[in-house]
């Protein structure tokens, strides 16, 4: 069981705007930075958005982060089909004393 | 050009060790944070350790005590000497180079597969 909580499943059509949600607690969300993984089929991990709401280099405007108290989100707008990936969300544990991540969230494009 | 280059997984029984290197073109990693983290089949990301600048290490609590996170400064390659493996630790490894800052991962080799079965 991941120390950050993610909805296992998101799904959207073609244009339209998805939230992914990310919940913590006040040890590592609500004292630290928050920050976005895409894993394409296959393929390692990539930075999306670090900072709780800066994009990586490359990224598109459609992607955006936020971060309130102990949870954070991640928007995605105007969703493509090459958006169907795994998001994973992941924050520095000030208990644990390294990084936790979320159990990740899978995007289906319908 | 930043690249990191996993290299070492193998097929080991329980019990058993194996050591993974991470090579790395770009930067030098005695003067950078270089993690692993690993993937099980299926399952999501999981952080297993660090080496600090400094020298420093630390490690996730379910791989305490049994791995060892290392570095060549000359060859600019981070190593992970796992002991006492179980099949639990069957995953992807990846090593990734760690904004201390930030907190975040920037840059990630293409993974090395280690599987521990009988």
């Amino acid at each position: 069981q991941s120390v950050l909580t993610q909805p296992p499943s998101a799904s959207g059509t073609p244009g339209q705007r998805v939230t992914i949600s990310c919940s913590g607690s006040s040890s590592n969300i609500g004292s630290n930075i928050v920050n976005w993984y895409q894993q394409l089929p296959g393929t390692a991990p990539k930075l999306l958005i670090y900072s709780n709401n800066l994009r990586s280099s490359g990224v598109p405007d459609r992607f955006s982060g936020s971060k309130s108290g102990t949870s954070a989100s991640l928007a995605i707008s105007g969703l493509q089909s090459d958006d169907e990936a795994d998001y994973y969300c992941a924050v520095w544990d000030d208990k644990l004393n390294g990084v936790v991540f979320g159990g990740g969230t899978r995007l289906t494009v319908l | 050009e930043v690249q990191l280059v996993e290299s070492g997984g193998d097929l080991v029984q329980p019990g058993g060790s194996l050591r993974l290197s991470c090579a790395v073109s770009g930067f030098n990693v005695s003067d950078n944070y270089i993690s692993w983290v690993r993937q099980a089949p299926g399952k999501g990301l999981e952080w297993v350790s660090v080496i600090y600048r400094g020298g420093s290490t630390y490690y996730g609590a379910s791989v305490k005590g049994r791995f060892i996170i290392s570095r060549h400064n000359s060859k600019n390659t981070v190593f992970l000497q796992m002991n006492s493996l179980k099949p639990e630790d069957t995953a992807v490894y990846y090593c990734a180079s760690l904004r201390i800052a930030v907190a975040d991962f920037d840059y990630w080799g293409q993974g090395t597969l280690v599987t521990v079965s009988s």
